[in-house]
């Protein structure tokens, strides 16, 4: 079975343009949550999104956005990018939300704001 | 709210020695917690959670309520466990991860 799939995978932008990153989770995988990882705040949470709803959020402003389309795959809007914004998104899919189903995770895709 | 602390980033040990990475939780509830581990040049995967009571790998974690603690251990350490260590808790109704900002695990020959 194929694993999570992030594309791009590397991604260069200057500071006030937007991103689209995307994820395409595990066949029957209905869950995919977002993560944002530096090396000053590690791994933080962003959303989740399961059938096409955001189940959950962090705490990151609202430049930040997400959807989910009805084969379950998922974008990540990122608007007016700041230097700060420079990270790994990494996004994890699983059967469903809970616990119980363990999260499998995509190998990220590297944005770098100049 | 949810936090989770690891308080070593970088761990050195000797293969065969025994090794643990340290964990403590803040959470008002029943958390559930796990230990992610990320290879070199490999995704984040999940190594073992609390409910499962398993051994991964020579690895075992036990949740110590009292102490707010899901430490990671193994008593022989192998050069093949150098990797970053995540510990990462769940709490309630709210399935989100909180992580730790890891422990960085090197295992010498």
């Amino acid at each position: 079975k194929a694993g999570v799939t992030q594309t791009p995978r590397y991604l260069i932008k200057t500071r006030g343009q937007q991103v689209t990153l995307s994820c395409s989770p595990i066949s029957g995988h209905r869950s995919v949550s977002w993560y944002q990882q530096t090396p000053g705040q590690g791994l933080q949470f962003l959303f989740e999104y399961f059938s096409e709803t955001q189940r959950n959020k962090g705490n990151f402003p609202g430049r930040f956005s997400g959807r989910q389309f009805s084969n379950s795959r998922s974008e990540m809007n990122v608007s007016t990018l700041e230097l700060g914004d420079s990270a790994l998104y990494l996004c994890a899919s699983s059967l469903a939300p809970g616990t119980p189903y363990e999260q499998y995770f995509g190998p990220g895709t590297r944005l770098t704001v100049t | 709210a949810q936090r989770v602390t690891q308080p070593e980033k970088l761990l050195s040990v000797f293969k065969g020695a025994p090794v643990e990475l340290k964990c403590n939780y803040s959470y008002s509830g029943s958390p559930e917690l796990f230990w992610y581990v990320q290879y070199s040049r490999q995704r984040l995967q999940l190594l073992l959670r609390h409910i499962s009571r398993e051994s991964i790998k020579g690895f075992t974690a036990d949740l110590n309520k009292g102490e707010t603690s899901f430490h990671l251990k193994k008593p022989f350490a192998q050069e093949e466990d150098s990797a970053m260590y995540y510990c990462a808790l769940s709490g309630g109704s709210n399935y989100k991860l909180t992580f730790g900002k890891g422990t960085l695990l090197t295992v010498n020959p």
